[in-house]
């Protein structure tokens, strides 16, 4: 499939673990990354290769992989972390394509 | 600091082409991959194309032929052209730096986006 799934909502308390996933043949062979949203704002990279971090990417982002599933994670969620996570990837059906997941709206209560 | 900056026009007539330019400051545009990332008002993010500085361009299937994508290295800028254009492409369009590191797993990753332009279709 060239298709990256994500759930369209999760909620975390403050200060909680917060964990995002996304699944798709493609991450079986390719790593996925990870981009937050802001309203009115452009994507910003946060998690890219096995798990890494951009500069000034807080260390509470961290990224994992297993089989054909990615996970975001944010450990000790801030009220700053509330925003819209997309997962991206290729698409292993067509190798030169890229492809992002759906999104995932992130709340932190 | 590498920094992108999208430009062109905010309103496109249907079934006219839209034509959007990406100035990269702070960096070469050589040795990259440079891609088109666009966002339909209220939903996610779509993958458009991308170009290498020697030209090498690869696009999303479903746009493909109506997509047309240069670089200039001289200026330190590209370019995309949307042909044939519907309401259906209103949206930010944003221009991004594509990385390759290749390996046992490969990753790609967009590390440096433009702010977006706002484009809208509409007589």
């Amino acid at each position: 499939s060239s298709e990256l799934t994500q759930d369209p909502a999760v909620s975390v308390a403050l200060g909680q673990t917060a964990r995002i996933t996304c699944q798709g043949d493609s991450l079986r062979n390719f790593y996925a990354s990870w981009y937050q949203q802001k309203p009115g704002q452009a994507p910003i990279l946060v998690i890219y290769g096995k798990n890494n971090r951009p500069s000034g990417i807080p260390d509470r982002f961290s990224g994992s992989s297993s089989g054909n599933t990615a996970a975001l994670t944010i450990t000790g969620a801030q009220a700053e972390d509330e925003a819209d996570y997309y997962c991206h990837s290729r698409d292993s059906t067509y190798y030169h394509r890229d492809v992002f997941g759906s999104g995932t709206k992130v709340t932190v209560l | 600091q590498v920094q992108l900056q999208e430009s062109g026009p905010g309103l496109v007539k249907p079934s006219e082409t839209l034509s959007l330019t990406c100035t990269v400051s702070g960096a070469s545009i050589s040795g990259h991959h440079w891609s088109w990332i666009r966002q339909p008002p209220g939903k996610g993010l779509e993958w458009i194309s991308y170009i290498s500085y020697s030209g090498t361009t690869n696009y999303d299937p479903s746009l493909k032929s109506r997509v047309i994508l240069s670089v200039d290295t001289a200026k330190n800028q590209f370019y995309l052209n949307l042909t044939s254009v519907t309401p259906a492409d209103t949206g930010v369009y944003y221009c991004a730096r594509r990385i390759r590191v290749l390996g046992v797993v490969n990753d790609v990753h967009f590390d440096i986006w433009g702010q977006g332009t706002m484009v809208f279709v509409s007589s």
